[in-house]
């Protein structure tokens, strides 16, 4: 069974600091990996996305890395925000259709002051 | 502005009674999912359409319908036979269905009294 497991469940830190969420898949076949950012009661906006080939992406303050040998993948923020205050929600998709996402429960993020 | 918008934001059903709740896209995609949110799972696919006309069974498909008569549209009805239906619902929509990242909605947190 196709499973993405993140850590930790929550995470409180002062505006400024940096942080490290980690994503554990087992998802086969492997097609890519995403990052998405959910504030509370909205949506979830993708961030980056990794594919085999990636190592490491970055888009703003966040960078994504991929380690496709151990199946794991670490968002980094840097800086932090009041506004990053969100959950952040590791997705893997098998097979490269968005019919076969497999979500992970998500990392709870809060940023203060 | 293009996007993906469910309606309504809140909704509240008493028990035995069948809801539907509406998304509509002007993204000019011709996939559609449904996802339940569960507070400590990640996301769970409900159905999915990939072309007018069509859908298919996600992995949680019982206690629900769907109907994709126009490309834009894609409504979710909760049945009574949905057992435990107090959840947080997206809708997302893809290019095509070899798209992975998917464009959510602003969900529909809908409440059983």
């Amino acid at each position: 069974k196709n499973q993405v497991e993140q850590s930790p469940q929550s995470l409180i830190i002062l505006e400024g600091k940096n942080c490290t969420l980690q994503c554990n898949y087992t998802v086969s076949p492997f097609s890519n990996l995403r990052w998405y950012k959910q504030d509370t009661g909205r949506g979830p906006v993708s961030l980056t996305i990794m594919t085999f080939s990636e190592n490491t992406k970055s888009n703003g303050r966040y960078t994504a890395t991929l380690d496709a040998d151990t199946k794991q993948s670490s968002l980094h923020i840097t800086a932090s925000q009041l506004s990053d205050s969100a959950s952040y929600i590791c997705v893997v998709s098998a097979g490269g259709t968005a019919s076969k996402l497999t979500f992970g429960t998500g990392t709870r993020l809060q940023v203060t002051l | 502005d293009g996007g993906i918008t469910q309606s309504p934001k809140y909704l509240f059903r008493k028990e035995g009674q069948n809801v539907t709740l509406s998304c509509e896209q002007n993204l000019n995609h011709d996939a559609m999912y449904w996802y339940r949110q569960d507070p400590g799972q990640g996301l769970r696919l409900i159905y999915y359409s990939q072309i007018v006309n069509d859908f298919q069974k996600g992995d949680i498909a019982e206690g629900y319908s769907v109907s994709r008569e126009k490309k834009e549209s894609f409504p979710l009805t909760v049945t009574s036979a949905q057992k435990n239906p107090t959840a947080f619902y997206l809708c997302a929509s893809t290019p095509g269905q070899w798209y992975t990242e998917a464009f959510f909605g602003q969900g529909t947190r809908l409440t059983v009294v």
